[in-house]
């Protein structure tokens, strides 16, 4: 595996379902990211892991809970979901330093809650 | 407060038809300007970080610029493979690595 995957791809889940999302990075990055995407608006920063420590928080609602075992792997948890909360979820990853701060993206997984 | 406008939100053209996108954007402290293309149900591929006013990057057909307000990016002799949608970011400089996306330009090159 090389660069940014995610899993699942798709997921359909009911609203009092509990499910999460994995995200892992073979990058050797020192940052990772989630973003949720949906139509016609711009991508929305949801949480920023640096050095395994969570450094911000865009006012996510307390059902998506993040996780970062590891510099290489973040999870979503995700509990009692909303039909507004389907869309594409996004995860990055890159190397902090101070010259240049790329984000690299995984291929995402589709959320549709019912 | 920083922004970031795309324009146009989509742009059809012929193939071997030349054109720009622009991104406009406000930012207090411009770390980098980031362009991205994305295919449809994939996530973004990085193509250009810019950092400063003059800077210009090109890959195969795509140029981007960047001025003091706005980039652009220069499509010249588009395939249609070049279909996509186009994301422009900021980077704020400081503490934080925050990306700030526009809305994206859907482009369609026709054959």
């Amino acid at each position: 595996e090389t660069g940014v995957t995610q899993t699942p791809r798709h997921l359909v889940m009911g609203m009092t379902n509990k499910k999460s999302l994995k995200c892992e990075q073979h990058l050797g990055h020192n940052a990772m990211y989630w973003y949720k995407q949906s139509a016609k608006k711009p991508l929305e920063l949801m949480f920023v892991y640096s050095l395994e420590e969570r450094v911000e928080n865009n006012s996510v609602p307390s059902r998506f809970s993040p996780e970062c075992p590891n510099s290489s792997h973040l999870f979503l948890h995700l509990h009692t979901l909303q039909p507004e909360d389907s869309a594409l979820y996004l995860c990055a990853s890159s190397l902090r330093d101070r010259e240049t701060d790329t984000q690299y993206f995984g291929p995402g997984t589709r959320l549709t809650v019912l | 407060e920083d922004q970031v406008t795309q324009s146009p939100e989509a742009l059809r053209l012929q193939e071997g038809e030349s054109s720009s996108l622009n991104c406009s954007y406000t930012v207090s402290g411009l770390r980098g300007l980031f362009w991205y293309r994305q295919d449809p149900g994939k996530g973004p591929e990085f193509l250009f970080t810019l950092y400063s006013a003059g800077e210009e990057k090109e890959k195969e057909r795509l140029k981007a610029t960047l001025t003091k307000k706005e980039s652009f990016l220069h499509i010249t002799a588009p395939k249609p493979e070049d279909s996509a949608t186009y994301l422009c970011g900021l980077q704020r400089g400081g503490a934080t690595n925050k990306l700030i996306f526009g809305t994206g330009t859907l482009l369609a090159v026709q054959p």
